[in-house]
């Protein structure tokens, strides 16, 4: 079955760190750009960052940059987003999205989300 | 940085009604927009990609058009099952998604 399941979300505090994963089944995960997207409740995605099929190339919103880090691991079809020093306004559901061509970043699959909350 | 602005933010329409959704890049993005459906408390899905290819497995009644900064994407026909709020987004050099349009049923 194709799909993405992410997990790792929860409460954390301000200024901590949190680690969030995204596994992947049925397809050829280092084909794929993977993506981290957001949405803050009852508000719109806000695209959060990107790393290539290569592992290597990576890409951030300004938002985040120099806080979260996002990485893969090709050799188990995972996905991760490490988040640090998040901030309360960084409280959203997290989806990691597929990547539907090559280069370009529009994502025909999406998993279920997890939800951050950062809170004191 | 490229803002994208959808229009209207909200609409009402009865069943049967044809709608249209407006997307608004503030600068030239050639064809690199797509348009997801997000029903409530679902994950988005993929309706249209390169501002009008309609993705495997999307009704016909859903189209997109346009190119450069002004895109449309139409419900030729709304049905019960297309409540939802809509997305569009550019994937030029980078991903920046409109503000979303909520469409109801009257």
């Amino acid at each position: 079955q194709v799909q993405l399941v992410e997990s790792g979300g929860g409460v954390v505090q301000p200024g901590w760190s949190l680690r969030l994963s995204c596994a992947a089944s049925g397809f050829t995960f280092n084909r794929h750009g993977m993506h981290w997207v957001r949405q803050a409740p009852g508000k719109g995605l806000e695209w959060v960052a990107v790393i290539g099929d290569d592992e290597k190339t990576q890409y951030y919103a300004d938002s985040v940059k120099g806080r979260f880090i996002i990485s893969r691991d090709n050799s188990r079809n995972t996905l991760n987003l490490q988040m640090n020093s998040p901030r309360p306004d960084d409280t959203a559901v997290y989806y990691c999205a597929r990547e539907a061509e090559h280069f370009n970043w529009y994502f025909d699959l999406w998993g279920r989300g997890t939800l951050v909350t950062v809170s004191s | 940085d490229i803002q994208m602005t959808q229009s209207p933010s909200s609409l009402s329409a009865s069943v049967g009604d044809r709608v249209t959704i407006t997307c608004r890049a503030s600068q030239g993005i050639s064809n690199f927009l797509a348009w997801y459906q997000q029903k409530p408390g679902k994950v988005p899905k993929l309706l249209i990609y390169a501002a009008s290819t309609l993705q495997s497995g999307v009704p016909s009644r859903f189209s997109g058009s346009g190119y450069g900064t002004d895109f449309t994407l139409t419900i030729s026909s709304l049905q019960p099952e297309d409540v939802a709020t809509y997305y569009c987004q550019r994937y030029n050099s980078a991903c920046t998604f409109g503000q979303g349009t909520k469409v109801e049923i009257k």
